[in-house]
């Protein structure tokens, strides 16, 4: 059963600093991994998605690695802002379903 | 541009009742999803349905079943409710296999 991780739960930021989340999973037998951001009481938004033949993906400010051999992936936000503030979800896709991670919080102050 | 539409977002039930939980996409796409999201538990699929005319159990299918009425409908539906089952419910929807998931709002279900 694929576990996956996402550590720390919470993390809070000065405006203009680089966020880096982790996302950890144990099988690499993977077809992709995609990343998501959640606003309270609201539902998923998708990121990023990357295919296991992949090594990164890149939009505006945002870039994702995957390294499956480790078990990998990490979420770069550059220079942040207070609008980037929300829960940062990762997703491993085993055909089609996905494992969730429990999120990172991101709190990013003005 | 609606995307996934989800109905009711909150409900509140007694131990025993039954309810079905509407989604509807406006994509196009081939795929429908539903999933319960829990504190500190993360999303967990219950049942998906990889096109039209099929379903499949995901994760945690147990008290569950599901419908998937036509390409832009797929219901859940609780036959007798139980607490456990108070979460948020998520329907999503893709356009095929490894494609990004588009989710609704949720349902916000309490169980007394």
């Amino acid at each position: 059963k694929q576990e996956v991780t996402q550590i720390p739960a919470a993390l809070s930021v000065p405006e203009g600093e680089n966020l880096v989340l982790n996302c950890s999973f144990t099988d690499s037998a993977i077809y992709n991994l995609q990343w998501f951001r959640q606003d309270p009481g609201k539902g998923l938004t998708s990121l990023l998605l990357i295919q296991s033949s992949q090594r990164e993906q890149t939009s505006g400010r945002l870039n994702a690695s995957l390294d499956k051999s480790s078990g990998r992936s990490t979420l770069y936000i550059a220079a942040s802002q207070p609008g980037d503030s929300a829960t940062y979800l990762c997703a491993v896709g085993d055909d089609y379903k996905l494992s969730f991670g429990a999120g990172t919080t991101v709190t990013v102050r003005a | 541009n609606a995307g996934v539409t989800q109905t009711p977002k909150f409900q509140v039930l007694k131990t025993g009742q039954s309810m079905t939980l509407q989604c509807a996409q406006d994509m196009n796409h081939n795929s429908m999803y539903w999933y319960r999201q829990d504190p500190g538990m993360g999303l967990r699929l219950i049942y998906y349905s990889a096109s039209e005319g099929t379903t499949d159990k995901g994760e945690v299918p147990n008290g569950y079943n599901v419908s998937r009425l036509n390409k832009r409908e797929f219901s859940l539906r609780l036959e007798s409710a139980a607490p456990s089952q108070t979460s948020v419910y998520f329907c999503a929807s893709s356009a095929r296999i490894n494609s990004p998931l588009h989710f609704g709002n949720g349902t916000r279900l309490t169980v007394t």
